[in-house]
């Protein structure tokens, strides 16, 4: 089955700066990498994805790449805000069907004033 | 957007009883559910694939007979926790997919039930 390997656990940036995570994912079939936010208590809330079919995809200030090759992908908020702290979480999955997403273990992103 | 929700939003019970957690698709239907736990500062562990009119899918070390899930209709799933113990204190979290062939394909949570056992 899929297994999606995210880092780092914990990640502080200051103000203004930008904040990368990166994941990378076992099953080459997988075609659909979603990315979640979740603040405390919350639930986990869809942020931007990608599918296999495109290479990077862009937000205002968020933005996904993807490498099918190297089975990685990677999330960049540029010019982060304090309402950006959150846990980070990337997922690996399958654009149609049934089968739910696989998800990884997740970024704890601290953005400093 | 679609909604899931989920009843109750927290809840403490005592330990040996069971706690029963409802997750509804709001505005379309679902085929499928997904039940996950999160405890704290971990990731999303998926429990259970629930489907519609069928028995659930249950992932590795998960105990079908201490966590019951019941998918009666297309939308409404429930989550029942069997004779309850601390260790079963976590975040229960539902998920849901559009139903194949819609246009949307993504994957939808509830807000999550916090269930505290003492």
């Amino acid at each position: 089955g899929e297994n999606v390997e995210q880092h780092p656990s914990t990640l502080s940036v200051q103000e203004g700066d930008s904040a990368v995570i990166k994941c990378t994912y076992s099953d080459s079939a997988s075609n659909y990498f979603p990315w979640y936010k979740q603040e405390l208590g919350k639930r986990p809330q869809l942020i931007i994805d990608i599918r296999s079919n495109v290479g990077e995809k862009k937000d205002q200030r968020i933005a996904v790449t993807l490498n099918k090759t190297a089975k990685h992908f990677s999330l960049h908020i540029t010019e982060t805000q304090p309402e950006d702290s959150a846990v980070y979480f990337c997922a690996a999955g399958f654009v149609s069907g049934n089968t739910p997403l696989v998800f990884g273990k997740g970024t704890r992103l601290s953005v400093i004033a | 957007g679609a909604v899931v929700s989920q009843h109750p939003s927290w809840v403490i019970c005592k330990s040996g009883t069971s706690v029963k957690i409802e997750c509804r698709s709001l505005d379309f239907q679902a085929t499928t559910m997904f039940w996950y736990r999160q405890f704290p500062k971990q990731s999303l562990m998926l429990m259970a694939t629930s489907n519609e009119g069928s028995k659930a899918t249950y992932e590795q070390g998960v105990e079908k007979d201490k966590f019951l899930i019941n998918h009666a209709s297309l939308t409404l799933s429930t989550l029942t926790v069997t004779s309850a113990h601390p260790e079963d204190s976590s975040f229960y979290i539902c998920s849901a997919r559009l139903q194949p062939g819609q246009y949307l394909y993504e994957q939808y949570f509830g807000p999550g039930t916090r269930l505290t056992v003492t």
